[in-house]
């Protein structure tokens, strides 16, 4: 399997507080992308990044911040959690960005 | 717009054979990707079609109509294991950003 690590697994926090999960791969896949998935909604995209230092926006981004400093790290910072932002959140891969992705295991976050 | 959709909910028996549908409107279509999903697991790849036919790959197929916006899953053989969910997604040009339709929940029962 594609060497993807997502952390946290899981967090729980309070609503206002900032977050940032992390996503990081040792395949050197030029293409990482961040997702949300929720009951009735299935994966949206939040945020995709194509090179370092180059990101831009997905489906819901609203509320929702990248940073992508490095090929193998790809942070998403909600900027002020809100319950709304209580979502189980994949990062993905793609080599080529024209091939499947590889998931990552998913953080389970909790905004209380 | 896009939009896709496929059944919410499908049951099978072991051993049988069960087709899962997933109907697409989109615009810059650049392929058309199944994934397996078990509960509470990341999506796993199963297949990829961007032309019209059928892709067989062991027990699953998947099969594309581009010109009716139009692909199914087939699972032969089904195995307990094969309980999970099935998620439709399509390929946009540009990066290759996935959009995933709400996935099909698939019980198989023995």
């Amino acid at each position: 399997d594609a060497g993807i690590t997502q952390s946290p697994r899981h967090k729980v926090t309070e609503t206002g507080t900032p977050v940032t999960l992390r996503c990081h791969q040792t395949e050197n896949h030029r293409y990482m992308y961040w997702y949300r998935q929720d009951p009735g909604h299935g994966l949206r995209l939040i945020h995709y990044s194509y090179g370092v230092k180059d990101t831009d926006k997905g489906e819901v981004s609203d509320g929702y911040s990248v940073s992508r400093s490095k090929t193998e790290d790809f942070l998403l910072t909600l900027e002020s959690a809100t319950s709304s932002q209580t979502s189980v959140y994949f990062c993905a891969i793609s080599e080529s960005g024209f091939g499947g992705y590889t998931f990552g295991s998913g953080t389970r976050l909790t905004v209380v | 717009g896009q939009n896709i959709d496929q059944p919410t909910e499908m049951t099978a028996t072991e051993g049988a054979i069960v087709q899962i549908n997933c109907t697409y409107q989109t615009s810059g279509f650049n392929g058309l990707f199944w994934y397996q999903q078990h509960a509470g697991e990341a999506p796993t790849f199963l297949s990829y079609n961007v032309l019209d036919g059928l892709e067989e790959k062991g027990r699953f197929s998947s099969f594309l109509s581009r010109s009716k916006g139009y692909s199914y899953l087939l699972l032969k053989e089904l195995q307990m294991k094969d309980s999970a969910s099935y998620l439709c997604a399509v390929g946009n040009t540009g990066f290759q950003k996935l959009v995933f339709g709400t996935g099909t929940r698939l019980l198989v029962s023995p």
